[in-house]
């Protein structure tokens, strides 16, 4: 079965630092990988999406994730962090045989101190 | 309106109201999902509808009815509610179909308080 696994509910940075969110995955097969960002009283935003066409994937408002096969991980990050980047990240799995199924983390949540 | 709107954005009912979320996709999509959000808990996909018809129920409670009457509207009827239902509720839409690897593009949520 697909998982997706976010190591730590809760990441602190000062602004201007890097920003280093993780997400490991589980799929016997290639999978499609997500990433999602919620600001507070909002739905999800789509930050970007991994589909197999390159290794390093690069989204929305400076993120990037780059998708490692030998260490099944998807981690996001941002070099220079942004008060404004506070919000819950979530990544995601697309799960095979079960149409447009998404199986999402347990999400993380990004302070960012000025 | 753009994107995918969801009404009402707040909702608060008692354990014996009836009410309705509602979720309108302009995107031209031919999927639409319903997600349940609790604190500290992961997203929870409750049902998926493609093409107008349920490909997917997650084991929900029958006090949770949906309804998708065309590929652009989809409702979620609530009856005798638990306070344990208290959470935000969101809406989702896809372009594809239920196939794998569609991007989800997701409403605002409702937010629904049962006393």
């Amino acid at each position: 079965a697909q998982s997706v696994t976010q190591l730590g509910s809760h990441v602190s940075v000062s602004e201007g630092a890097l920003v280093l969110l993780r997400c490991n995955y589980s799929s016997s097969v290639p999978p499609y990988l997500f990433w999602y960002v919620q600001y507070p009283n909002q739905g999800l935003q789509l930050l970007l999406k991994y589909t197999s066409a390159a290794t390093l994937v690069k989204g929305i408002n400076g993120f990037e994730a780059e998708f490692k096969k030998s260490e099944t991980s998807f981690h996001l990050t941002k070099p220079s962090a942004h008060m404004s980047d506070a919000a819950e990240y979530f990544c995601a799995v697309s799960v095979y045989n079960q149409g447009g199924k998404l199986i999402f983390g347990q999400g993380t949540e990004l302070s960012v101190k000025p | 309106e753009t994107g995918v709107t969801q009404t009402p954005r707040h909702l608060v009912m008692g354990m014996t109201n009836k009410k309705s979320l509602k979720c309108e996709q302009h995107l031209g999509h031919n999927a639409m999902y319903w997600y349940k959000q609790s604190a500290k808990k992961p997203l929870e996909l409750m049902f998926v509808y493609s093409l107008e018809e349920r490909v997917e129920n997650n084991s929900v409670p029958s006090r949770f009815s949906p309804e998708c009457p065309n590929s652009s509207h989809l409702f979620l009827h609530l009856h005798t509610l638990q306070p344990e239902d208290s959470a935000l509720y969101l809406c989702a839409s896809s372009q594809g179909g239920d196939r794998v690897g569609e991007t989800q593009y997701f409403g605002p949520g409702t937010r629904l308080l049962v006393l």
